[in-house]
């Protein structure tokens, strides 16, 4: 069973659109959570960690369902710049401090 | 600032040949990671280090060793180098939680 698990997608959404990824993990003793962010054959970056009471970053919105297991990012006004594959990300430090990352979802903003 | 770099950026290597991935950071980090990522899958922590003279196995080591004798660098050593090593290769680093990731290194193993 995989740690982390993600639609692939793709998404394909117009500008402006609100579009919504989720995440699944399986392991309970998961202590902190993460979306990061990777263009094309390029290095992922940290978009933003994910808090238990939720958190907002401008356009972003991450959310943390603990009893269910899953982790959620919305983008709202998507912009073409937005384009790009989302990783969801998981440490479970218990484990020595090992990050598990999801095979991401690809997102296409179109004009 | 230079932040995570890693030499070289492209390798081919022929099957049971060695190589040793470099990768260094200027930020005084002390954990340091190396993943590799392959086609339409995601990252995979091959090994890590909590700090200088510390590693320890991530989910896919064999195949791999890695030392780190200084906070700064933290290189990645294939020994007998197999076609199932063809991959992207990302080393991080970062002070707690977060991951600051090099530029990546593509190796080709024919």
């Amino acid at each position: 069973r995989k740690e982390v698990e993600q639609d692939p997608g793709p998404f394909n959404v117009p500008e402006g659109a609100t579009v919504a990824f989720n995440c699944t993990y399986s392991n309970s003793a998961s202590q902190s959570f993460f979306w990061y962010r990777q263009d094309c054959r390029k290095e992922p970056k940290l978009l933003m960690s994910v808090y238990s009471s939720g958190n907002e970053d401008g356009r972003f919105t991450a959310q943390l369902n603990r009893a269910s297991q899953y982790i959620s990012l919305l983008i709202r006004d998507s912009k073409l710049s937005d384009s790009a594959t989302y990783l969801c990300v998981v440490n479970i430090f218990l484990t020595g401090n090992q990050f598990y990352f999801g095979t991401g979802t690809s997102l296409t903003v179109i004009p | 600032n230079a932040g995570v770099t890693q030499t070289p950026k492209f390798r081919i290597l022929k099957i049971g040949q060695s190589m040793t991935l470099q990768c260094a950071q200027d930020m005084n980090h002390n954990y340091m990671y190396w993943y590799r990522q392959d086609p339409g899958m995601g990252l995979k922590l091959i090994y890590y280090s909590v700090g200088a003279g510390i590693t320890d196995k991530g989910e896919v080591p064999n195949g791999y060793n890695v030392s780190r004798s200084t906070t700064e660098d933290f290189p990645l050593r294939l020994e007998l180098a197999a076609p199932s090593q063809t991959s992207v290769y990302f080393c991080a680093s970062g002070a707690s939680y977060e991951q600051y990731f090099g530029p990546g290194t593509r190796l080709t193993v024919t």
